[in-house]
């Protein structure tokens, strides 16, 4: 088992750019979330989704969107990338109150915008 | 609004010691409350998670307390080894979909 992966590891983008952050998971959770983590502050929910093909906002959701169209796979978009998102990026997942509860991270995405 | 706060300072303590970690939190009624560990450059790891009927709750050299009156968890490693030198981190649930909301976590630096 994997677990959670993140691609790519790094990216520098320009301002006004834009990319996808992929995340994948091979536990066949039905739950995953983007969260971002800035020096001096706690870890803060982007978006998330309680299934595939479905999405919801969290925390943080303006100048981001995401697509659930495989269970296991979860992508986080930025479409006019700007400065104010230079941040690590992480992707979790989560099997639901059946499991012990327990949300499973990703290595994190170290995202530059110029 | 709803707030975490964790001890921003870094806690130093020596090899072999209880290292106490405090977690307060204000307009929260959260059903549990988990601690994770993250080392620099990586993910979170998860540790312990306490539900709000449960006074204690421990895993080896783990221990995490929850009191719902005072609105504050407090995080226990005995007998600390260098090896447990983190950050640790807070979280509680918002949603019920596990949509955590985290502290800014506790650097431990725990030295030979």
């Amino acid at each position: 088992n994997a677990g959670v992966t993140q691609t790519p590891k790094f990216r520098v983008l320009k301002t006004g750019q834009s990319m996808t952050l992929l995340c994948a998971q091979d536990m066949n959770h039905e739950y995953m979330y983007w969260y971002r983590q800035d020096p001096g502050m706690g870890l803060r929910l982007i978006h998330y989704s309680v299934g595939e093909g479905t999405t919801a906002k969290g925390e943080v959701p303006d100048g981001y969107n995401v697509s659930r169209l495989k269970k296991q796979n979860f992508l986080l978009g930025l479409e006019s990338a700007a400065p104010s998102q230079t941040s690590v990026y992480f992707c979790a997942s989560w099997g639901g109150m059946s499991s012990y509860n327990e949300q499973f991270f990703g290595p994190g995405t170290r995202l530059t915008v110029l | 609004s709803q707030k975490i706060e964790q001890n921003s300072e870094a806690l130093n303590i020596q090899e072999g010691k209880t290292a106490t970690l405090t977690c307060n939190y204000t307009n929260y009624s959260p059903a549990y409350l988990q601690w994770y560990r993250q080392d620099p450059g990586r993910g979170p790891v998860f540790l312990l998670l306490i539900r709000e009927n449960e006074k204690e709750k421990r895993k080896e050299r783990l221990k995490v307390t929850f009191d719902t009156t005072l609105k504050q968890s407090l995080f226990h490693i005995t007998a600390s080894q260098p090896a447990d030198s983190a950050t640790y981190l807070c979280a509680l649930d918002r949603s019920g979909y596990s949509t955590l909301t985290f502290g800014k976590g506790t650097m431990l630096l725990v030295s030979p």
